[in-house]
């Protein structure tokens, strides 16, 4: 089982939908939760990073944490054309420095 | 620079040539990350440099695979008798350390693909 799951998708929306990404994780010593954005042919972008359980929204973009649940969300609201990326969530654990990812989730919002 | 640079970003090399990929990170980061991406996949970690001592190097998938950052700056991962395997997006990023929350955040360059034939 790989430490961190991620729905491959590909997820496909009309613009101006509600999109919602999810990871399940299984180490309970990871604390800090990343999203990360990759356009094709470029190399992954911060969006988002969060340390605690509950939500954090920054714009258009919601992460959301439930450690009880090792589960992890990303909601985009008002989804755009431009939003068209593969999302990767990566985990790391208060010690290693190094990020784990997921296998990333490919999303299309069609205009 | 303002970003992290690799370089070649595309290199085809026939099996059993040795390659060298380059990165140039942010300047002033002591952090400095190498990952595979294979097709379709998230990055998988290689290994960690802090200035020029090599701290984790437990992602490296063989012998063949070595990186050096002899000067704390640039480096370089160079991969010897390529196979097909190796194949992938080779991605460096660089961090000036944890905030202070205690996370690491990372920068990205936009990776070196290569295909061996």
């Amino acid at each position: 089982q790989k430490e961190v799951e991620q729905d491959p998708g590909p997820l496909s929306v009309p613009e101006g939908a509600i999109v919602s990404l999810n990871c399940t994780y299984s180490n309970s010593a990871f604390q800090y939760f990343m999203w990360y954005r990759q356009y094709s042919r470029k190399g992954p972008e911060l969006l988002m990073y969060t340390y605690s359980s509950g939500n954090k929204e920054d714009g258009r973009f919601t992460a959301q944490v439930d450690k009880s649940s090792k589960y992890i969300s990303l909601f985009i609201r008002d989804s755009q054309p431009s939003d068209s990326a593969t999302y990767l969530c990566a985990i790391s654990s208060g010690s290693a420095r190094q990020l784990t990812f997921g296998s990333g989730t490919q999303l299309t919002v069609l205009p | 620079g303002a970003g992290v640079s690799q370089s070649p970003r595309y290199k085809v090399a026939k099996r059993g040539q040795d390659v060298a990929l380059r990165c140039d990170p942010i300047s002033g980061h002591v952090s400095l990350f190498w990952y595979q991406q294979a097709l379709g996949q998230g990055p998988e970690f290689l290994t960690y440099f802090q200035n020029e001592a090599q701290l984790d190097k437990s992602g490296l998938p063989s012998d063949r695979f070595f990186a050096e950052r002899p000067e704390g700056s640039v480096s370089t991962l160079k991969i010897q008798r390529t196979q097909q395997e190796d194949s992938a997006v080779y991605l460096c990023a660089s961090s000036s350390g944890l905030t202070r929350a205690g996370a690491n955040v990372l920068t990205f360059g936009a990776g070196s693909r290569l295909t061996v034939l």
